[in-house]
């Protein structure tokens, strides 16, 4: 079956310090991979996405990810975070054999303590 | 703003009844997709319109029904509502080039309804 797997619930981490949020997911066929955020009150919002070519890809805010296919993942990065990162943020993953949909991993929220 | 509207942004219903909630699309968008978020959650997906009609459907209900008009708007119907159906409901809207081609665009999403079943 389709899923998508993050491995962290909740993070809670010190301005400046790295972030990596672990994304993994089981799809057959070619996949279109992306990280949302969900800011407290607002609307969930694209952050980053990869469809093909470099799988290094850079989004909004400093935040990158990179696309390993040989591990099925798609962690999402950020060298040092900032206050304002303090949010939910959603794996996602689309087409594979159901090109229709797009699913989403259950979200880590992240805690960025002053 | 994504330009996606919902509506209505709260409403309150006991168990059994039935809800029409509305999304508006954002313009030049074609599909429009619904997803159910309980809380502490992710999204999960319960189906998509395109050129209306139903274009992929996740693991939900028949009770759990949709329309797509031809301004490509939509309303998400469910019936018999159950309490395990209090959650917050997203519409988004995305752009499907050809059909039963990949999604490759991203999706925009509503700020979404908030059921509560009593």
């Amino acid at each position: 079956a389709q899923s998508v797997s993050q491995h962290n619930h909740h993070v809670i981490l010190s301005e400046a310090a790295s972030l990596e949020l672990g994304c993994n997911y089981s799809y057959g066929g070619t996949v279109n991979l992306f990280w949302y955020v969900q800011y407290p009150g607002q609307h969930l919002q694209l952050l980053l996405k990869y469809f093909s070519g470099d799988p290094l890809v850079k989004g909004i805010k400093g935040f990158e990810a990179e696309f390993i296919k040989s591990k099925f993942s798609f962690n999402l990065r950020k060298p040092s975070v900032q206050w304002s990162d303090t949010a939910e943020y959603f794996c996602a993953v689309s087409g594979g054999y159901n090109n229709n949909d797009m699913r989403f991993g259950a979200g880590t929220r992240l805690t960025v303590k002053p | 703003e994504t330009g996606v509207t919902q509506s209505p942004t709260h409403l309150i219903k006991t168990r059994g009844q039935q809800v029409t909630l509305r999304c508006s699309s954002q313009s030049g968008h074609n599909t429009v997709s619904w997803y159910q978020q309980a809380l502490g959650q992710g999204p999960q997906f319960i189906f998509q319109y395109y050129r209306e009609e139903e274009n992929g459907r996740g693991n939900f209900p028949p009770r759990f029904s949709g329309l797509q008009f031809p301004n490509y708007s939509s309303e998400l119907n469910v019936n018999a509502l159950e309490l395990d159906d209090s959650a917050l409901y997203l519409c988004a809207s995305s752009k499907l080039a050809g059909g039963w081609g990949s999604n490759t665009g991203e999706l925009f999403f509503g700020e979404g309804s908030r059921l509560t079943v009593l």
